[in-house]
């Protein structure tokens, strides 16, 4: 299974914008590319996923590499309510077995008032 | 629409015991997975589930199985329980199966196993 690497840990003021890097140097040419978000005592919450474009939605934006090697995780505004654990993550095709979504130790985000 | 509702919230067993954990897949999706959260670490995949039928599984033994209902619920069973079983389990549910589609997650169930 193709594997992610994120920092430990990561800190931002409020209402500044914050980076979230995922390397994933294995990624193959079916994987895509999802991140997630786990907020203390919660489930994961999905944030967002792509393939090989850059992609937008209401909670972030997606960045790719062009050789899909690394992406990050953008929040525009981080508030206090994007403190979380978050989880850059590869889903191959059913074939590949990428159904199993393996999720590995994901980056804290620490956002300070 | 509803989200994935688990059941029960928290739970504690003993040793050797048997526990059945619920879950409600969120309206629509006909696919649930299961995972398997330990203290500080990020979740562990143990199976799927896709039309009632088990398509995937993760380094778990046998002693995790599972059930999907004909409208998409689904059951994990855990026997023979060990104290290393403490962990949060989460169920995940999506639709249709496949790489191009997010999870919509539980907000699990808290094993203990003392």
């Amino acid at each position: 299974d193709a594997k992610t690497t994120q920092p430990n840990s990561m800190e931002s003021n409020e209402e500044e914008p914050v980076h979230l890097p995922c390397n994933h140097s294995t990624i193959s040419g079916t994987d895509y590319i999802h991140w997630y978000r786990q907020l203390p005592s919660q489930g994961p919450e999905y944030v967002i996923h792509g393939l090989t474009s850059n992609v937008n939605n209401r909670m972030a934006s997606l960045a790719i590499a062009e050789d899909r090697k690394s992406s990050t995780l953008i929040l525009h505004r981080a508030t206090l309510r994007d403190a979380a654990v978050y989880y850059c993550i590869l889903r191959g095709p059913l074939s590949t077995g990428g159904f199993k979504t393996i999720f590995g130790a994901g980056t804290r985000l620490f956002v300070k008032a | 629409e509803t989200g994935v509702t688990q059941s029960p919230t928290h739970l504690i067993k003993t040793r050797g015991q048997q526990v059945t954990l619920r879950c409600s897949s969120q309206s629509g999706h006909n696919t649930v997975s299961w995972y398997q959260q330990a203290l500080g670490q990020g979740p562990q995949f143990i199976f799927q589930y896709y039309r009632e039928e088990e398509n995937g599984r993760g380094n778990f033994p046998p002693r995790f199985s599972g059930l999907q209902f004909p409208n998409y619920s689904s059951e994990l069973n855990v026997n023979a329980l060990e104290l290393d079983d403490s962990a949060l389990y989460l169920c995940a549910s999506s639709s249709p199966i496949g790489q191009d589609y997010g999870y919509t997650f539980g907000s699990g169930t808290r094993l203990t196993v003392v």
